[in-house]
């Protein structure tokens, strides 16, 4: 089992662009949870997806979007990147129902320059 | 509101047991986690603990949470140069739903 994996692992944009992270669940996970963790902080909450939707957001605005493949693998896009927006983006999976705790990837590292 | 906070510097020597320190505001949290992040890695969990239980012991870890007063602690025994990391406290309403993290308390083990 691979685990969760993420794509890619770097990332270097310029302000204005449009970035796609990409994130590959756990075998046996339906759930993707993306969050920011910005230098020197805690991750931050961005949302959840399952069953193809966007099921919980956190306080992220409407430049952030996703999507849930019916693979359950799962996209992040950013559009009109900001200097703010460098961070390591992490991916998270679960099993709704499933009593399971969230498992991480290692991460993206954007920086937007 | 849902807020985790914790202290951001511990350092310990080798051999040394450490205890990490965690609050949260939320009454509504039902698990409660510890998190390992080395540089450049993602994040692993260590452990977690239900809101109805008051201790969870595994193997060098030991998980302790004081419910009334939402405070939460993780005891390292036996501290080794290896658990140099940043170790973060969390809490969710559900398993596998949304986390809130508290911003990481580093861990320096000098031998």
């Amino acid at each position: 089992d691979a685990g969760v994996t993420q794509s890619p692992t770097h990332l270097i944009k310029t302000r204005g662009q449009q970035v796609t992270l990409r994130c590959s669940p756990k075998s046996g996970h339906d759930t993707v949870s993306w969050y920011q963790q910005a230098l020197g902080q805690g991750p931050q909450f961005i949302f959840q997806y399952y069953e193809e939707e966007e099921r919980q957001r956190g306080n992220f605005p409407d430049r952030f979007s996703g999507h849930q493949f019916p693979n359950y693998s799962s996209e992040l896009n950013v559009n009109a990147l900001l200097l703010g927006d460098s961070a390591l983006y992490l991916c998270a999976s679960s099993m709704t129902g499933g009593n399971t705790e969230a498992f991480f990837g290692q991460g993206t590292r954007l920086t937007v320059v | 509101g849902e807020d985790v906070e914790q202290s951001l510097f511990l350092s310990v020597r080798e051999g040394d047991s450490s205890v990490i320190n965690c609050t949260y505001t939320d009454s509504s949290s039902t698990y409660l986690y510890w998190y390992k992040q080395e540089p450049g890695a993602g994040l692993q969990l260590l452990t977690y603990i239900f809101s109805n239980m008051d201790m969870k012991q595994d193997q060098r870890l030991t998980v302790l949470l004081n419910k009334k007063d939402k405070h939460l602690s993780l005891r390292i025994a036996d501290t080794q140069t290896g658990d140099s990391a940043i170790y973060f406290c969390a809490e969710s309403r559900n398993q596998g739903g949304k986390l809130i993290f508290g911003q990481g308390t580093e861990l320096s083990v000098k031998p």
